[in-house]
């Protein structure tokens, strides 16, 4: 399976800053999803990161507030924009293999984001 | 509508004792595929199993098995001699046929006691 990094592993933010967190894939992946978890809680799917082409996102998460750029088959970032402690989460990068008609998604180790 | 349910938020057992976590999912889709993946406190999610609906068979992977049972829509996961290495938030996982959203049950806790 694909192996994915993600950066940074975690970190302490002050409200109303930004962060970007990178994932990058050893191999080139069609699909590249972006995930929340936030304390305590299952995964929520923010967004489809499109390479070439703007992210689709999900209900209830926005462009402005989460952007996601992906510029080729092997990388991508998400920026969590103008942070407040609700935004404090674990943000995991899931990718799926090109031919994997099942489906199973492999993930990053994820990046724990602490607002204060 | 897809949904999962991992009714047990929370178990704790003494190590070397058998545990079976429950998931029970609904679908209307004739071909689907389940998943289990476990996270550790570190906070990766690692992928356990992936079963497809037309393929009843049970699955054993060392101290690991799975019991599918479609006509319960029930996913089962089951560690024999439990270790504290197990310790982690588990989590079943459903795929329809017509995209690639996985719909996550809410996990469960396990608790492994040395």
């Amino acid at each position: 399976s694909a192996v994915i990094s993600q950066k940074p592993s975690r970190d302490i933010c002050q409200r109303g800053t930004s962060l970007t967190i990178q994932c990058q894939v050893d191999s080139q992946v069609t699909m590249m999803f972006w995930y929340r978890q936030q304390p305590g809680q299952s995964l929520t799917l923010i967004a489809t990161a499109n390479q070439g082409s703007e992210a689709t996102y999900e209900s209830g998460f926005v462009i402005d507030k989460f952007p996601i750029s992906r510029p080729n088959l092997t990388f991508s970032t998400l920026t969590v924009s103008n942070m407040s402690p609700e935004d404090s989460s674990i943000y995991l990068c899931s990718v799926k293999e090109p031919g994997q008609g099942s489906g199973e998604l492999f993930f990053g180790e994820g990046s724990r984001l602490t607002v204060l | 509508a897809q949904k999962v349910t991992q009714a047990q938020t929370e178990i704790s057992v003494v190590e070397k004792e058998d545990v079976t976590l429950d998931c029970v999912y609904e679908t209307r889709d004739t071909t689907y595929y389940l998943f289990w993946y476990k996270q550790p406190p570190s906070g990766e999610l690692v992928f356990l199993i992936r079963r497809n609906s037309f393929d009843e068979q049970n699955e054993i992977s060392g101290r690991y098995s799975w019991n599918f049972q479609k006509s319960t829509s029930s996913f089962n996961f089951t560690i024999t001699a439990s270790q504290v290495v197990d310790s982690a938030v588990y989590f079943c996982a459903l795929r329809g046929d017509s995209n690639y959203q996985l719909i996550w049950g809410a996990g469960t806790k396990l608790i492994i006691k040395p």
